[in-house]
């Protein structure tokens, strides 16, 4: 069955430091993946996709199908990037999306 | 576009009361897609409709919960004879198309149950 698992419920980094919101996921086919991102106050909002390849806000993530991860990374995180992070999978062909259990980011100016 | 529209933002119910959740999608979208989220919990798929068709209930709980997506109006979410467990934030969303359109979320809904 497919899983998502974000191992870190809370990280807390000081302003200017890297950050990495860890997301391992179960299943053995070619999934699509997706960070959301929910700032105070504010709807859950996508963040970015892997089959875009793009940086979102300075963030990258890639698919590594080796580890089943997908990490999300940015080299120098803001005060603004505090918020809770979900990673979520698709399955090909599938109508919904699997969530992890979300990582709450703070950022310490 | 004022995108996914969800009321009430609080629903406040005793236990045996029904409890009635709206979802307008964004303008454009006829996929609707609803999500359970328990305290401590990620978000949980329930049920994906499309205009008067239910199309994936696999989510749902077999019992006290029903769905639906009229040709005019929002997506209503009902559960009937609420239980204290019912007591989650649940979220809406739509997208353009199934396949390789990604879901927009409403702000969801928090349901209490007394």
């Amino acid at each position: 069955a497919q899983r998502v698992t974000q191992p870190e419920k809370l990280l807390s980094v000081f302003k200017g430091a890297p950050v990495e919101l860890k997301c391992n996921y179960s299943y053995s086919g070619s999934p699509e993946l997706f960070w959301y991102v929910q700032y105070s106050r504010q709807r859950l909002q996508l963040l970015l996709r892997h089959i875009s390849r793009e940086s979102i806000k300075g963030f990258t993530a890639d698919l590594n199908k080796g580890e089943t991860s997908f990490h999300l990374k940015k080299p120098f995180a803001q005060e603004e990037d505090s918020a809770m992070y979900y990673c979520a999978l698709k399955v090909p062909g599938a109508n919904n999306l699997f969530f992890g259990t979300g990582t709450r980011l703070t950022v310490i100016p | 576009n004022a995108g996914v529209m969800q009321n009430p933002r609080h629903l406040v119910r005793r236990r045996g009361q029904e409890a009635r959740l709206r979802c307008s999608p964004m303008k454009g979208h006829s996929h609707v897609y609803w999500y359970r989220q328990l305290p401590e919990e990620g978000l949980k798929f329930m049920v994906y409709l499309q205009k008067e068709n239910i199309i994936d209930e696999s989510g749902m709980p077999k019992e006290r919960f029903s769905a639906e997506f009229p040709k005019e109006g929002p997506s209503i979410l009902r559960i009937q004879q609420v239980v204290r467990g019912d007591s989650a934030a649940y979220f809406c969303a739509s997208s353009l198309d199934r396949a390789k359109q990604p879901q927009h979320f409403g702000d969801g809904t928090r349901l209490s149950i007394l």
